[in-house]
């Protein structure tokens, strides 16, 4: 059974820092590309970034390109991202996605506030 | 912001068909695979069809999708009460680099 597992949200001051963590099993991580997509609770969903099989590749959308980073460790099947000077904006539930076969975690809430 | 368009809103009776439409664009739709999500409020989305029209395994077959173009649309035929949910088309933008969603339509089964 594929599992996607995230963790490090938060409450953060406008302008911090914090790092997401997205646990992967079930499936063959190193053969997959990975996503992130947000959601402020009661909008839509918004896709993020994605990064390929080997972390070499990556795509970012323009409303955080600059400010985070996605990158994973296909020996710990995990996937990151990093994100930095973060705004009222980016607060969301953050979802780690499996490419391919769209397989979902179940979020992780950030929210930045002063 | 979103640049796939569907409509807000969708209903219909217990055995009825409701049909929701994604309109999108040349960079989007119309060179690319689109799939559909579908979300239960308060838990995370899932797949409900990819490649325009193929269901992953467990989807009943009463979901279908179509693509024409620059639109694509989703057909719910025999609506039952556990298919009010959210729904979103989505599929790569080769001029934006990126995945973009539709902007979501809110299915009430009345």
């Amino acid at each position: 059974e594929v599992q996607l597992v995230e963790s490090g949200g938060g409450l953060v001051q406008p302008g911090g820092s914090l790092r997401l963590s997205c646990a992967a099993s079930g499936f063959t991580f190193s053969s997959s590309w990975m996503h992130w997509v947000r959601q402020v609770p009661g909008e839509g969903l918004v896709w993020v970034s994605n990064v390929n099989y080997e972390g070499s590749t990556t795509f970012y959308a323009d409303s955080v390109k600059g400010r985070f980073t996605i990158s994973r460790d296909n020996a710990k099947s995990t996937l990151y991202l990093q994100m930095n000077s973060l705004r009222a904006e980016d607060t969301a539930v953050y979802y780690c996605v499996r490419g391919g076969s769209w397989d979902w975690g179940q979020g992780t809430l950030v929210t930045v506030s002063a | 912001q979103s640049v796939l368009t569907q409509p807000p809103s969708a209903s219909g009776t217990p055995g009825q068909r409701v049909t929701i439409s994604c309109s999108g664009s040349s960079s989007n739709i119309g060179n690319n695979p689109v799939n559909w999500y579908q979300q239960v409020p308060g838990t995370a989305p899932k797949l409900l069809l990819h490649s325009n029209d193929q269901r992953p395994s467990g989807v009943p077959d009463r979901f279908s999708g179509s693509k024409s173009g620059t639109s694509a649309s989703l057909a719910i035929s025999g609506l039952q009460s556990e298919d009010e949910a959210d729904y979103y088309c989505a599929a790569w933008d080769g001029s934006l680099k990126g995945y973009v969603f539709g902007t979501g339509t809110k299915v009430t089964v009345l």
